[in-house]
């Protein structure tokens, strides 16, 4: 069975905090995803990579930084949190164009 | 430019009638289409795909979707509906070339009522 494992599920955090976000995943993809999830705007795409040390930036990508050291590992970066920043957070992976994108169970983020 | 519209916020249908969630996109040329369930506090699944072929797609959990290239457009059908396919449903479509960035539409919150 196909797993995207999302480590921390329910964070809090103050505002000017450096949060981490981390991702893994057991299926060998090269292609990895951090999308941030609110309400009425749907998913949004903040960063990808599509292998190790490789990263592009996404449709929103201020205020957050990624890094894929390992071909499993995917993790999301806020170098310093700000409350416009409170979201859910979730990782996909996917093999190749048009294939089936697996999504992490989400990391809701509040930031106070 | 690409984008995904699903019109609907929200829609309530009781269990056991029929359901239909609309998406139409905007696209350069024909995407792949997917469809994504979201129940509550949990990731994305998929429903079902549209690559090409016969454009009534079958997918899991009897949902069925019909693109349709002259309205641009990816509806999403049930026949009867269950409790427990209260849950969001995203349209969203991907490239075919050039890279696999998949764009979704902002959900469909589906409530059923008894």
């Amino acid at each position: 069975d196909v797993k995207v494992t999302q480590s921390s599920r329910y964070l809090v955090k103050r505002t000017g905090e450096k949060v981490f976000l981390e991702c893994v995943q057991d299926m060998d993809h090269e292609n990895m995803f951090w999308y941030r999830q609110d309400p009425g705007l749907g998913l949004r795409l903040i960063y990808f990579s599509y292998d190790v040390k490789m990263k592009e930036k996404g449709d929103i990508p201020e205020g957050y930084s990624v890094s894929r050291e390992k071909k499993e590992r995917f993790s999301l970066i806020l170098e310093s949190a700000s409350t416009n920043q409170t979201s859910m957070y979730l990782c996909a992976t996917v093999r190749g164009t048009g294939n089936t994108i697996y999504f992490g169970e989400g990391s809701w983020l509040t930031v106070v | 430019a690409q984008s995904v519209t699903q019109p609907d916020i929200h829609i309530t249908v009781s269990e056991g009638a029929s359901l239909e969630l609309r998406c139409n996109y905007s696209y350069g040329a024909t995407p792949y289409l997917f469809w994504y369930v979201q129940s509550p506090g949990q990731g994305l699944q998929l429903l079902l795909k549209y690559f090409s072929g016969d454009t009534l797609v079958q997918g899991i959990k009897g949902f069925e979707a019909e693109f349709k290239r002259s309205q641009s457009s990816f509806n999403l059908r049930k026949p009867s509906v269950h409790w427990s396919d209260a849950a969001e449903y995203f349209c969203a479509v991907g490239a075919r070339t050039g890279g696999f960035k998949t764009i979704f539409g902002a959900g469909t919150r589906l409530f059923v009522k008894a």
